[in-house]
This record gives C-alpha cells, structure tokens and sequence, in this order.
C-alpha cells in the first residue's frame, strides 16, 4: 500500500525558515515524480513544486521561487521542501504527492503538515 | 500568467448527470496538458479520480469519466450519489515541470 507521511510543519515567525519531510513507503520511490502542493485555510489547492525521479528536473511556482527548495534522497525514500524566507501567506496544509508518469499531477497523496507563518 | 477556470460551484439530483469543466484564460486546454482530476471532501487530503485526461485511479467508480469538450478538459458524473458531494480540483501541467491547479467546484448533490 502507497503512504506518504509528512512531517515537519508548525509555528514559525515571518523570515524564518522551516524544512518539510515527506517519508514514502509501498512503492518504488524512485520511479515517481514527487510533488509539493499546499492548500491555505478555506482556500483551494495550490501546486508548489516538484521533482522529476533523478532529480534532473525540478520546478518551483512562481509565488516561491527563489524561496522554496525541493529536493530527494532516492537511498532514504524522502522527499523534502526547504522554505527559507517564510510568509503570511505562506500559511497552509502542505501536502506531498506522488506520480508515475512526468507529465502527471499527484496520484497518491499524504495527509499533510500544517505550516503556519506568524508572529 | 495563465489561469484555470472551473465553475465555483455546481447542483446535481441523486441518479442524475452532471459535466464539470476545467478550462484556461487564454488558450484550449488538450491532452497535452495531461489533465487531471482530484476529489477533495472537508477536512481530508484530496484523492484522485482521473489522470492523463482520462484514466481512472485504482478503486475509483466508472460513473466517474473524464474527457475534452471542446476547449476544455471535463469530468462526467454519470449516476451521481449522495457522497460525490465534494470539492473537486482540475490540474494542468503546464511544461517545464510546472503545474497549475483550477479553482475548484463545489459540487452539491440534492
């Protein structure tokens, strides 16, 4: 059975920063494009960035760019998001995804991690 | 920048159909965006119903369809039930390993 558990969230100041884990399990982690998407109190889903299976491409969206970074450790089945320069509006469920295919969106999903960004 | 529409909000009669589209401010949306579907109910993780444009996930019901009309991707519920009332999200990708996802609909089943 496909699990992804993500971890890390919580409470942290404006300009500070917080590294998100997600831990994959029943799948062969490798073969999957993984995913950062977040969804912000009472708001809809939004993608955040993501990783192709080697690492060889990566994207980010524009409301993170040069403040997120997505990366993998194939050897570790994990997945992470380093989010330095945290925001209000960073505020959110951040969930992490999996998919088989390069040109997919998520096909399985964690439960979330929430992330919130106050003083 | 590129935005997906959705429709906020839509009503279906138990048994009946309903079509929810997922469309782009400028442009047609076509396979090549490999759109998906995602279901969302309050306060879960989103599952997902369909992926490249019209594959369904493991253990999703086939009353759930996916499909392009016209210039927009669609999900067809054919026989909706009293527990398809959910969120439901489009996604499109968008090239260079980037995604978008669409509004959502709200989808109420009465």
């Amino acid at each position: 059975e496909v699990q992804l558990v993500e971890s890390g969230g919580g409470l942290v100041q404006p300009g500070r920063s917080l590294r998100l884990s997600c831990a994959a399990s029943g799948f062969t982690f490798d073969d999957y494009v993984m995913h950062w998407v977040r969804q912000a109190p009472g708001k809809g889903l939004e993608w955040v960035s993501s990783i192709s299976w080697a690492s060889a491409n990566i994207g980010h969206a524009d409301s993170v760019k040069g403040r997120f970074t997505i990366s993998r450790d194939n050897a570790k089945n994990s997945l992470f998001l380093q989010m330095d320069s945290l925001r209000g509006e960073d505020t959110a469920l951040y969930y992490c995804g999996a998919s088989r295919g390069y040109y997919y969106g998520p096909l399985h999903w964690g439960p979330g991690t929430l992330v919130t960004v106050s003083s | 920048q590129t935005v997906v529409t959705q429709e906020p909000s839509f009503s279906v009669s138990p048994g009946g159909t309903v079509t929810l589209t997922c469309g782009l401010s400028s442009g047609s949306v076509s396979t090549n965006y490999y759109p998906s579907w995602h279901q969302q109910t309050p306060g879960q993780a989103p599952r997902t119903l369909i992926y490249n444009t019209n594959t369904r996930s493991s253990g999703v019901p086939d009353r759930f369809s996916g499909s392009i009309l016209g210039s927009k991707a669609a999900l067809t519920i054919t026989g909706a039930q009293a527990e398809d009332e959910s969120d439901y999200y489009c996604a499109l990708f968008m090239g260079s390993g980037t995604w978008v996802f669409g509004g959502g609909t709200k989808l109420t089943v009465l």
